[in-house]
């Protein structure tokens, strides 16, 4: 079975430009996490979706960021103007239930942004 | 204070040697808890879960000591397989939310 498939692996784009990350999560998952990853901070979730619902968004940095999640099987994380601090590996993740154990992570995005 | 706190290592070691890696948490109303393995340059994935009574999965023992707040990962009979960073993730059972510490890296050299 394919797990959470990201896209793209890699972005490197230039400070101002929009950024536009995707996910679809595992089949039949009903809850669908979009984690960053740096150094500094370490694993953070930005945003927690529950059938296709935000649920919990206190974790997104600021008003440059943003998540949809359209139907049950694609999701997007958007940064809009994409500035250089931005540049981590982002992660998507999904679980059967929100209270499951288990969350599956995604390859990852590794944004750079210059 | 962070959450979960794990000491970043790297822990250096032979193949075969045991290791142990040990993680605090800040909050005593954390009721589940958890090992992720992380390779380089790729995504955490569950390594195992961690009981109150401990538990063994092959070569890896985890332990909790709820009195104390803190959580333990062995490895015995290490392989150069077992080289990543172990993430401590704890988790409020009302809570869909996971808290990762920030990893130890394991270093196993031949």
């Amino acid at each position: 079975d394919a797990g959470v498939i990201q896209s793209p692996r890699h972005e490197v784009t230039e400070m101002g430009q929009e950024v536009t990350l995707r996910c679809k999560p595992i089949s039949g998952h009903n809850s669908l996490f979009w984690y960053r990853q740096t150094m500094m901070r370490g694993l953070e979730l930005l945003i927690y979706f529950n059938n296709n619902v935000p649920i919990d968004d206190s974790g997104m940095p600021e008003d440059r960021f943003s998540a949809k999640m359209p139907n049950a099987s694609f999701s997007t994380l958007k940064i809009q103007p994409s500035e250089p601090r931005d540049s981590a590996v982002y992660f998507c993740a999904s679980s059967l239930y929100r209270a499951t154990d288990t969350q599956y992570f995604g390859p990852g995005t590794r944004l750079t942004v210059l | 204070r962070k959450e979960v706190e794990q000491d970043p290592g790297p822990f250096n070691v032979p193949e075969g040697a045991t290791v142990a890696f040990n993680c605090t948490y800040s909050n005593s109303a954390s009721q589940s808890f958890f090992w992720y393995r992380q390779d380089c340059r790729k995504e955490p994935k569950l390594l195992m879960s961690v009981y109150s009574s401990g538990n063994e999965d092959g070569r890896f023992t985890a332990q909790l000591n709820r009195a104390s707040q803190y959580i333990s990962l062995l490895i015995r009979d290490s392989k150069l397989s077992d080289s990543a960073t172990y993430l401590c993730v704890v988790k409020m059972d009302s809570s869909y939310k996971l808290i990762f510490g920030s990893g130890t890296r394991l270093l196993v050299r031949p």
